[in-house]
C-alpha cells in the first residue's frame, strides 16, 4: 500500500524558514516523480513544485521561485521541501503527492495527508 | 501559464440527481487532465485521469470527457459520498495548474 506521510510543519515567523518532509513507502520511491501542491485556509489546490524520478529536474510555479527548493533523497524514500523567506500568504496545508510515472502527461495518483504551515509573528 | 476555469462554482443538488461540472482550459493540452474529489480536513483524490479514464475502485457513476480545452465530469446519480469540492488539472505543461474548484453540496 503507497504511503505518504509529510511532517516538518508548524508556527513560523515571517522571514523564516522551514523544511517539509514526506516519508514514502508502499513503492520504488526512485522510480516516480513527485510533486508538493498547497491549499491555504478555505481556498483551493495550487501546484507548488515537482521533481524528476533521479532529483536532477525541478520545477516551481512562479508565485513561489527562487524561494522554494524540491529535493529527494532516494536512498532513504525521502521528498524534501525547503520554504525560505516566508510570507503571511504560504500558510497552508502542503500536500506531496505521488506522479504517475513521469509527472508531465499523466496524474497523481497518492497523496498524502498533508502537514500544515503557519506563518505569523 | 495554462488557466483553468471551472462552472459553477458551486452547484446544490439532490441525491440522484445527474451532476455535470466543466472545466475549461486557456489553450488547447490533449487529453492531460484530471479530476480530484476532495472533502473537507482530507486529501484530495483522484477520480479520473487522462480526461476519461477511471482511477481503479472508482465508482461507474463518475465519468469524464473532453479534449483540447473543454472538459466535463458527470456523476450520473449523485449520492450522499459524492457531496465535496472537485478539481481539475492540467499536467499537459509546467507549470500544472488546478481548476479553482466545484462545491457540490446538499440541496
Amino acid at each position: 500500500e503507497v504511503q505518504l506521510l509529510e511532517s516538518g510543519g508548524g508556527l513560523v515567523q515571517p522571514g523564516g524558514s522551514l523544511r517539509l518532509s514526506c516519508a514514502a513507502s508502499g513503492f520504488t520511491f526512485s522510480s516516480y516523480s513527485m510533486v508538493w501542491v498547497r491549499q491555504a485556509p478555505g481556498k483551493g489546490l495550487e501546484w507548488v513544485s515537482a521533481i524528476s524520478s533521479r532529483g536532477d529536474e525541478s520545477y516551481y510555479a512562479n508565485s513561489v521561485k527562487g524561494r522554494l527548493t524540491i529535493s529527494r533523497d532516494n536512498s532513504k524514500n525521502t521528498l524534501c521541501l525547503q520554504v525560505n523567506s516566508l510570507r503571511a500568504e504560504d500558510t497552508a496545508v502542503y500536500y506531496c503527492a505521488k506522479c504517475y510515472g513521469s509527472c508531465l502527461k499523466n496524474y497523481l495518483d497518492h497523496w498524502g495527508q498533508g502537514t500544515l504551515v503557519t506563518v505569523s509573528s | 501559464d495554462i488557466q483553468l476555469t471551472q462552472s459553477p462554482s458551486f452547484l446544490s443538488a439532490s441525491v440522484g440527481d445527474r451532476v455535470t461540472v466543466t472545466c475549461r482550459a486557456s489553450q488547447g493540452i490533449s487529453s492531460f487532465l484530471a479530476w480530484y474529489q476532495q472533502k473537507p480536513g482530507k486529501a484530495p483524490k483522484l477520480l479520473i485521469y487522462a480526461a476519461s479514464t477511471l482511477q481503479s475502485g472508482v465508482p461507474s457513476r463518475f465519468s469524464g470527457s473532453g479534449s483540447g480545452t473543454e472538459f466535463t465530469l458527470t456523476i450520473s446519480s449523485l449520492q450522499p459520498e459524492d457531496f465535496a469540492t472537485y478539481y481539475c488539472q492540467q499536467l499537459d505543461s509546467y507549470p500544472f495548474t488546478f481548476g479553482p474548484g466545484t462545491k457540490v453540496d446538499i440541496k
